[in-house]
This record gives structure tokens, sequence and C-alpha cells, in this order.
């Protein structure tokens, strides 16, 4: 297992189309958290998966952003009418025990 | 969840040992202390985690008072490498909420 992997790396799209990302945690992680960061700025925390239910979603998060972690595996997180200020690295993270590992992350760029 | 105040920025020189403070004066009794490092443009990478006392790992350690209001993570000899922003996190470990909340964090520059 080579740890956190996310998909893709890098996104661009047009102001008003709809982007899915997706993470993969390592496999016998049961938590699963996304993040959002943009620069200059810590981690921004979106929402937190325990297998596949979701536990918690910030008030941050709008309507339009929504994400699922069908079968406790893989999660995606998608944006719906993406706003220039949904760009930011969109980082994905899992945990089995006090340490989380993260992924390298999906830069998203609207333009 | 208790927040964290750590200073915006740090120098120092290769070789030398860097402590980073952080406040933490809400902490809750049940509350663990969880330091994350950060390269640009990668994810953060746990550093070390401890509840009180002193904690040791091959990389740093961790020393946290009796009071738990605050938490000093010790980095020995840094080197260019150890350039990054370093974050402090305060949060249950193992509960139901267990969502790590990240601050603005430390950057650490490292000059030879």
């Amino acid at each position: 297992d080579t740890g956190v992997s996310q998909n893709p790396r890098h996104k661009i799209t047009k102001r008003g189309q709809n982007v899915t990302f997706r993470c993969d945690p390592i496999s016998e992680h049961n938590r699963l958290y996304w993040y959002r960061q943009t620069l200059g700025q810590g981690p921004e925390f979106l929402t937190y998966f325990q297998n596949e239910a979701q536990l918690e979603k910030s008030r941050l998060l709008s309507d339009r952003f929504s994400a699922e972690r069908p079968k406790g595996s893989f999660s995606t997180l998608e944006i719906q009418r993406t706003e220039q200020g949904d760009s930011a690295m969109y980082l994905c993270a899992s945990s089995w025990t006090a340490e989380a590992f993260f992924g390298q992350g999906t830069r998203l760029t609207v333009v | 969840l208790a927040k964290t105040t750590q200073p915006i920025s740090m120098d120092s020189y290769e070789g030398q040992e860097v402590n980073i403070t952080c406040s933490h004066n809400n902490i809750a009794t049940n509350d663990y202390i969880t330091w994350y490092q950060q390269f640009p443009s990668q994810g953060p990478r746990f550093i070390i985690q401890g509840y009180k006392t002193k904690v040791t790992n091959e990389v740093a350690s961790l020393f946290i008072p009796a009071d738990r209001k605050s938490s000093t993570l010790s980095l020995p000899r840094v080197s260019l490498s150890d350039t990054a922003v370093y974050y402090c996190l305060v949060g249950v470990y193992g509960g139901a909420t267990n969502k790590l909340i990240f601050g603005t964090g430390t950057l650490l520059a490292v000059q030879p």
C-alpha cells in the first residue's frame, strides 16, 4: 500500500461546471477526512467519515458540496456549479489510530 | 474544540535546536495535543502526539507542562529540509468527534 491516493492531482474547470474528486485511503483505515486549503492558510475541515457514515460536515460546506464513501472504502467529493472561490487544494486524509495520513491533494482552479 | 495560538513564523540556522510553542488555554480533559508538518504542495505529515509531560520519537520531542495550557515542539539540530509549516492541533483522540482542526501554523525557515 502506497498511502492515501487522490485523483486527479490537478483540475481546471470553468465556472459553473461540476467537478468530482476521488480519494483512496489506506486500506485498513476506518476514518476518512476531507479538507480544503488555500494559500497561506491551514487546512480547513470539510467533512469526516467513519466507515461509510458521514459523521460530521462543516457548516462552511455549502449545498453545492457533497461527499460520499460507499462501502467504507474510497470517497468522492463533488462540487456542483463551481465558483472562483472554490479554487483551492482539496486534501484527503485517513486514519486508524491517532496518526492521520494525508494524500498529496487535488488542486482545483476555477476559471 | 480548544483553540490554539502559535507564532506565525520563526527563523533558525542549520544545526540549532528549534522550539515552537503552542498555547491552548481551553484544552479539555480528554484532549490530546498533536503536531503536523507540511511542505509546500504536500499534505500535512504527523510528527508527534502527547497528553502530558514529555513524549519523544525519532524526529521530535513534545513537552507539555502540568496545566496542559501550552505545549512545545522541539526539533533537535534542524537542517534546511526542516523548513516547513508546523501545526499544533488539540482534540479528542478516538472520540465521536475527532476531526482535526488546523490553525494557520508556524512557518519555520531554516537558513544555512
